[in-house]
């Protein structure tokens, strides 16, 4: 079956600007995890999804929102972009993310100038 | 706060030797995960570790947790140069319960040279 997918790939945004990213599960998963990604930070848990509801959030700024919907497609929000907000935001999917691994997507690679 | 570190964070190996990574953690969880990681690509899956003593095996990887210890080791045996990556721990934060939040360790930099 199809693997997690991410869309847009690449984003050139400019500071002040936001943005919206937008993650499809794989089919029958219910758990939507996002990550951000920067070579100083490394890997980093934004927030995760389970049935539209929102159960655990990182310690990210306010800016960073997120949301999932019924079909269990998520996307992310970053407002007001920051030069410190380029980096690959993943999203992974899993079915029961306390038995199983997350499954990653290809990530967005996000640029803020 | 969770904190879960990796070393070495650089290896270089010559084929056909063996070497371990080591992943340690601070806080109790009965979950963790390694990953691989390309450059410029995402995150694969390589082993789930749920229970304390489990070992799992893969090709030239093996992974084992001691949740008495709080460590994960991955064991690479005769490496060769498609084994050049970046690997990944990652511990489940919500021991008890997972919500699907992981912390990662900083990633071992492999490089596997002829």
């Amino acid at each position: 079956k199809a693997g997690v997918t991410q869309t847009p790939r690449y984003l050139i945004k400019t500071r002040g600007q936001q943005v919206t990213l937008s993650c499809s599960p794989i089919s029958g998963h219910r758990s939507v995890s996002w990550y951000q990604q920067t070579p100083g930070q490394g890997l980093q848990f934004l927030f995760e999804y389970f049935s539209e509801t929102q159960r655990n959030k990182g310690n990210f700024p306010g800016r960073f929102s997120g949301r999932q919907f019924s079909n269990s497609r998520s996307e992310m929000n970053v407002s007001t972009l920051e030069l410190g907000d380029s980096a690959l935001y993943l999203c992974a999917s899993s079915f029961d993310p306390g038995v199983e691994t997350q499954y990653f997507g290809p990530g967005t690679r996000l640029l803020v100038l | 706060e969770l904190k879960v570190e990796q070393n070495p964070l650089f290896l270089s190996m010559q084929e056909g030797k063996n070497y371990t990574i080591y992943c340690n953690y601070s806080t109790t969880s009965d979950r963790l995960y390694w990953y691989r990681q390309d450059p410029g690509k995402s995150l694969e899956s390589l082993f789930v570790l749920l229970s304390n003593g489990a070992v799992k095996q893969e090709g030239r990887l093996m992974a084992s947790l001691d949740t008495k210890a709080r460590l994960s080791t991955l064991h690479i045996t005769a490496a060769v140069h498609d084994l050049s990556a970046t690997y990944f721990c990652a511990v489940d934060i919500n021991y008890g319960g997972s919500q699907g939040n992981l912390i990662f360790g900083k990633g071992t930099k492999l490089s596997v040279k002829p």
